[in-house]
């Protein structure tokens, strides 16, 4: 059951501009949402979470939107530097430990 | 610590065979999870142990998959009689039971590289 989506397979940003990496869900019952970024040959990395009763949380160059009317999140990358290539996952908690995840969304950053 | 170790990094195996896989988790976490990994998919979870107790097993892919956690340490993950569609990439998480600020509260899992298998 894919309560998690993830509908766009790719983004391709230039350096310095701003990415936007968007996830969709389905259960209202969520009660955290994280993403996490994979480099290939490597097990995902935690990024950044944000609580179901929170509508933003920044670290640094990364920011999470929360928009649980629309049961919509999205990653705001500011700026986009090439080593931020990689494919992000989307998840999201159950009962804060069942963790179901999104299909993933490779970003490239071109120089 | 060095994180979650996961061996071996890639299986290659016939049809048929028996395969098992080691995780070794951070050592301080006491929950410990499997997920498995197909192409163009995200992580599909599959058990979860809290120590040596399984929590949660109901959605390991079948009765050819089992888990084992048996000191509460490392863990083993065994697929047998193998098939061509058991071919995935075998990932492992650990967590602690404390979360704090810098999480926003959530159990944040951290994985191991993963351990690649190809059924022949």
């Amino acid at each position: 059951d894919q309560q998690v989506k993830q509908n766009s397979p790719s983004l391709s940003v230039q350096e310095g501009r701003i990415s936007i990496l968007n996830c969709d869900y389905t259960n209202s019952m969520f009660d955290y949402f994280l993403w996490y970024k994979k480099y290939p040959a490597e097990g995902p990395t935690f990024l950044i979470s944000i609580s179901s009763i929170k509508d933003k949380n920044e670290d640094g160059r990364f920011t999470v939107f929360l928009n649980k009317s629309a049961k919509h999140l999205s990653l705001h990358i500011v700026p986009s530097q090439p080593g931020d290539s990689a494919v992000y996952f989307c998840a999201a908690l159950f009962n804060n430990n069942d963790m179901r995840f999104g299909a993933g969304t490779r970003l490239t950053v071109k120089p | 610590d060095t994180g979650v170790s996961q061996d071996p990094r890639h299986k290659i195996t016939k049809r048929g065979q028996n395969v098992t896989f080691r995780c070794d988790p951070i050592s301080e976490h006491n929950r410990l999870y499997w997920y498995r990994q197909t192409l163009g998919q995200g992580p599909e979870f599959l058990t979860y142990f809290q120590n040596e107790a399984q929590l949660e097993k109901s959605r390991l892919l079948s009765d050819r998959f089992s888990a084992e956690r048996p000191k509460g340490s490392f863990s083993t993950l065994e697929i047998q009689r193998t098939e061509q569609g058991d071919s995935a990439m075998y990932l492992c998480a650990s967590s602690s039971p404390k979360t704090d600020t810098t999480t926003s509260g959530a159990n944040v899992l951290t994985f191991g590289a993963g351990s690649r298998l190809t059924v022949l």
